[in-house]
């Protein structure tokens, strides 16, 4: 178990570029989640999967954003066209069946995308 | 929808024992978690209360009463390692939703 890993640690981008996040989970979740969090706050849901289905969207993934989990196992989440309001860390997290219930999410180390 | 409200920052001594607390506003409710974030660091899962009482893992304890929609965070024999920032999360009440909520953070100095 290498715990949640995600690619790159760090992007600097210009506005109006697209950019592409990956997330691996632990290898035996099958429930991913994506959060983005701005300094002096908690994190804030985007999205989850369970499997390769995608369950929930927060009103805060606008249109220039997507996620996909094709075969159930990693995952990435896409920005299109950033905005300089889009600088934030992005986080991922995975939980198993066994732990959901109880609202134990493992975290990744997450993404810093800093948009120019 | 969701809120939570929890102080902004919170400074204890070295071995001394801090609270920290958390009330919460929710339509449907599960249970309140709690997660630690070292600057830099990743959230990491702490304690989850379902039920009114408290609940202990070492030198953490967790409580929660559902009448007064309120909770806390107590560590005990605080180190230096405890400064980190702590938030309280509940689920979003939607029926098999897994969606969490966070407070804005308690940052907790530690001091010598």
């Amino acid at each position: 178990d290498t715990g949640v890993s995600q690619d790159p640690r760090h992007k600097i981008t210009k506005r109006g570029q697209n950019v592409t996040f990956r997330c691996d989970p632990i290898s035996e979740h099958n429930r991913l989640y994506w959060y983005r969090q701005t300094l002096g706050q908690g994190p804030e849901f985007l999205t989850y999967f369970q499997n390769e289905a995608q369950l929930e969207k927060s009103r805060l993934l606008s249109d220039r954003f997507s996620a996909e989990r094709p075969k159930g196992s990693f995952s990435t989440l896409e920005i299109q066209r950033t905005e300089q309001g889009d600088s934030a860390m992005y986080l991922c997290a995975s939980s198993s069946r066994e732990v959901v219930d109880r609202d134990e999410q493992f975290f990744g180390p997450g993404t810093r995308l800093t948009v120019l | 929808g969701q809120s939570l409200e929890q102080p902004s920052e919170v400074t204890a001594v070295e071995g001394a024992i801090v609270q920290i607390n958390c009330t919460y506003q929710t339509s449907g409710f599960y249970g309140l978690s709690w997660y630690q974030q070292h600057d830099g660091g990743a959230p990491t899962f702490l304690s989850y209360n379902a039920l009114d009482g408290l609940e202990e893992t070492g030198r953490f304890s967790s409580f929660l009463s559902r009448s007064d929609s309120y909770g806390y965070l107590l560590l005990q024999e605080l180190q230096m390692k405890d400064s980190a920032s702590y938030f309280c999360a509940v689920r979003n009440s939607g029926a098999g939703s897994y969606q969490l909520t966070f407070g804005k953070g308690t940052k907790l100095s530690v001091i010598p």
